[in-house]
């Protein structure tokens, strides 16, 4: 079964509205997880580490003020879209390595956002 | 750094014909790599990994990768391909269990009747 769950999986807002999307470790804990973003048709992009008691890593290009994330716990991770814009809509993807398993890494479902 | 090249974003083979797809790699510490099938509008399964023990690797559905070194290689074949083998296809590498993965812009597999 699923070991890295996402909610929502689909979600719609309207520009310049907010949208948390969250990313669960459902039987291990996970100190890191990670945020792909994937547009259409492309491949999957690191947008940052989160890091539990910690404050994210960015990669470079991604704004850490409209991408929040939180890692309060060490089983959840949130990620969210500060007034989103079309242009944000993407399927955003989260994995978490585990430990007791040579630290494979366990990805979401992902949640598909669409931004009107 | 690491990065990935999948050649040919395209691959179309007939229904029991061997398939074959090319990763190549690029690593300064020995890597970790991955071979994942995503079907769409969903998310990523792991088809096999690569980290560090046997050079052919065995996966699920039937695929199987070989790490050469030499090469810096980790192709993905399968020996008969099958309607439902029809998805995109990521490689990935990373430097350790605990770092983020790089992946190939992915190769989209249609197999033919």
């Amino acid at each position: 079964g699923a070991v890295v769950s996402q909610h929502p999986s689909r979600v719609i807002c309207k520009s310049g509205t907010s949208v948390k999307i969250e990313c669960r470790s459902l039987d291990f804990q996970a100190t890191t997880m990670f945020w792909y973003r994937q547009f259409p048709k492309q491949s999957l992009m690191l947008m940052a580490t989160s890091n539990e008691g910690s404050k994210a890593t960015y990669e470079q290009g991604v704004e850490k003020d409209k991408f929040l994330i939180n890692h309060a716990s060490l089983t959840l991770s949130t990620l969210t879209v500060t007034s989103a814009h079309p242009e944000d809509s993407s399927f955003y993807i989260c994995s978490a390595p585990r430990s007791d398993s040579d630290y494979e890494q366990y990805f979401g479902p992902g949640t598909r956002l669409t931004v009107t | 750094a690491q990065s990935v090249t999948q050649l040919g974003s395209h691959v179309s083979v007939s229904e029991g014909a061997l398939v074959l797809l090319r990763c190549n790699y690029s690593s300064s510490v020995p890597p970790y790599l991955f071979w994942y099938v995503q079907y769409p509008n969903q998310g990523l399964q792991l088809l096999l990994k690569y980290t560090s023990a046997a050079t052919l690797v065995k996966g699920i559905n039937g695929f199987e990768a070989e790490f050469k070194k030499s090469e810096t290689s980790f192709h993905l074949t399968k020996p008969s391909a099958h309607m439902s083998d029809a998805a995109e296809y990521f490689c990935a590498v990373t430097a350790s269990g605990n770092t983020p993965l790089v992946f190939g812009k992915g190769t989209r597999l249609s197999v033919i009747a």
